[in-house]
């Protein structure tokens, strides 16, 4: 199993992005694929889920409306977007997948390696 | 703030027993299974226990995790300098329909 996630990213406020997470070495319709978000010196913060099978999504109140979260099933890859960035969306993101079928469990078994995204005039 | 409290960091000399606490409510961790985390400097969040009390295949037994009402306990026996790193734990709120972590404890083996 392995989650791999795009690379680092540079961007002025302002400005959209969608970062990927592709899935392979399992059936990716079958698990929740969540959103993690890690600010610089900062804990884990969890932005949101989506089944890939059938694109049923969940955000954390502190997210919603504030990033876009989708799936393609034919690549295997989820995706989180962002229409117009803030200097404050500067972290590290994480996606990360969910150990059991269960919608509403934090427990990840398997983690994408991050990516790293600047927002910086 | 964190919807879930642990406190900041811990410390215990090699070979000795740590105990690293979670606090929560009712919506949160009284009335679904917690995890817990492990992350070092620069690295993704490795799985260190799920369902409160259960090791993913490949961690030892010196992790263990307990529950008791709206509190959870992440145990730590045997310390070895390779333990030192923040450790967060993470449950389901049922009330903000939503995932929660805690804001994680660095742990330092002196």
């Amino acid at each position: 199993v392995q989650l791999v996630q795009s690379g680092a990213e540079v961007k002025k406020p302002g400005e959209s992005l969608k970062i990927s997470c592709k899935g392979s070495g399992y059936t990716f319709t079958t698990y929740f694929i969540a959103w993690v978000r890690q600010m610089p010196g900062e804990g884990l913060e969890w932005m949101g889920i989506i089944h890939p099978g059938d694109s049923n999504t969940r955000y954390s109140p502190s997210f919603q409306g504030q990033v876009t979260i989708s799936a393609d099933k034919s690549s295997s890859t989820a995706y989180l977007q962002w229409s117009s960035l803030r200097a404050s969306d500067t972290a590290m993101y994480y996606c990360a997948r969910h150990a059991s079928p269960r919608l509403a469990t934090v427990d990840f078994d398997y983690w994408g390696q991050g990516t790293l995204v600047t927002v910086s005039s | 703030q964190s919807v879930l409290t642990q406190p900041p960091s811990v410390s215990a000399a090699p070979g000795q027993k740590v105990t690293i606490s979670c606090s929560g409510s009712s919506s949160n961790i009284g009335n679904n299974y917690v995890a817990w985390y492990q992350q070092f400097p620069g690295t993704a969040p490795t799985l260190l226990i799920y369902d409160n009390n259960k090791r993913p295949s490949g961690i030892p037994d010196r992790f263990s995790g307990s529950k008791s009402g709206t509190s959870a306990t992440l145990g730590i026996t045997g310390l070895q300098t390779g333990d030192e790193a923040d450790y967060y734990c993470g449950t389901w709120d049922n009330s903000l329909r939503a995932g929660v972590f805690g804001g994680g404890t660095k742990l330092t083996v002196l």
